[in-house]
């Protein structure tokens, strides 16, 4: 069973563009969390999307947002990139999203914003 | 408040040698879920071990287990047999017990250097 796939695997962007990561996560997995990890904030939760809808949302602006397919691919979109946003973007996925389960991270995407 | 602590930023343990790696955690949820992941410095965060609250048994995976004690809000991961592959960033997480919440709550980590 493939795992969770994350693309592009490294990005390089410039202040004031945007960008679009993309989430494949393990199939039959219909819950698809994101999560931002940075040296001085360490891993903080962004989103969590299940069938379609967002079911939760950590504390971001509003230039974070993301969506969910039908087949639960996902993918977050950041906009006015700002030198802050550099990090690692790490994907995860569960079947449910319930609280005893187990959750799979993707390998992430680095962003550099230049 | 949900809040991971690991006051271990670094460790160093002989090749075969058992180490473990301490997190405490402070929550007001009766039903929430804990666990461990390795980040080698590819990355990539590895599932290592989980542990539910209402779990009686401690879990165990391998050369990995979890020593889960409820009353003081611990959950300290024990590797056995260390290897040299073990070298990576250790994060303890949780889950609280929200319906659909898949949102973790991560500690800040305790980097392992396994020496041979």
């Amino acid at each position: 069973k493939a795992g969770v796939t994350q693309t592009p695997r490294y990005l390089i962007k410039t202040r004031g563009q945007q960008v679009t990561l993309s989430c494949s996560p393990i199939s039959g997995h219909r819950s698809v969390s994101w999560y931002q990890q940075t040296p001085g904030q360490g891993l903080q939760f962004l989103f969590e999307y299940f069938s379609e809808t967002q079911r939760n949302k950590g504390n971001f602006p509003g230039r974070f947002s993301g969506r969910q397919f039908s087949n639960s691919r996902s993918e977050m979109n950041v906009s006015t990139l700002e030198l802050g946003d550099s990090a690692l973007y790490l994907c995860a996925s569960s079947y449910w999203g319930s609280t005893n389960e187990k959750l799979f991270f993707g390998s992430g995407t680095q962003l550099s914003v230049l | 408040a949900q809040k991971i602590t690991q006051t271990q930023p670094g460790m160093f343990v002989q090749e075969k040698e058992a180490v473990t790696l301490d997190c405490t955690y402070d929550t007001s949820d009766q039903s929430y879920g804990l666990f461990w992941y390795k980040q080698p410095s590819s990355g990539e965060m590895i599932f290592l071990i989980y542990q539910g609250s209402y779990d009686e048994q401690n879990a165990t995976e391998g050369r990995y287990s979890l020593n889960f004690q409820k009353a003081r809000k611990s959950a300290n991961l024990v590797i056995s047999a260390s290897q040299l592959g073990d070298s990576a960033m250790y994060f303890c997480a949780m889950r609280p017990g929200l319906p659909g919440a898949n949102n973790l709550f991560f500690g800040t980590g305790t980097r392992l250097t396994v020496i041979p």
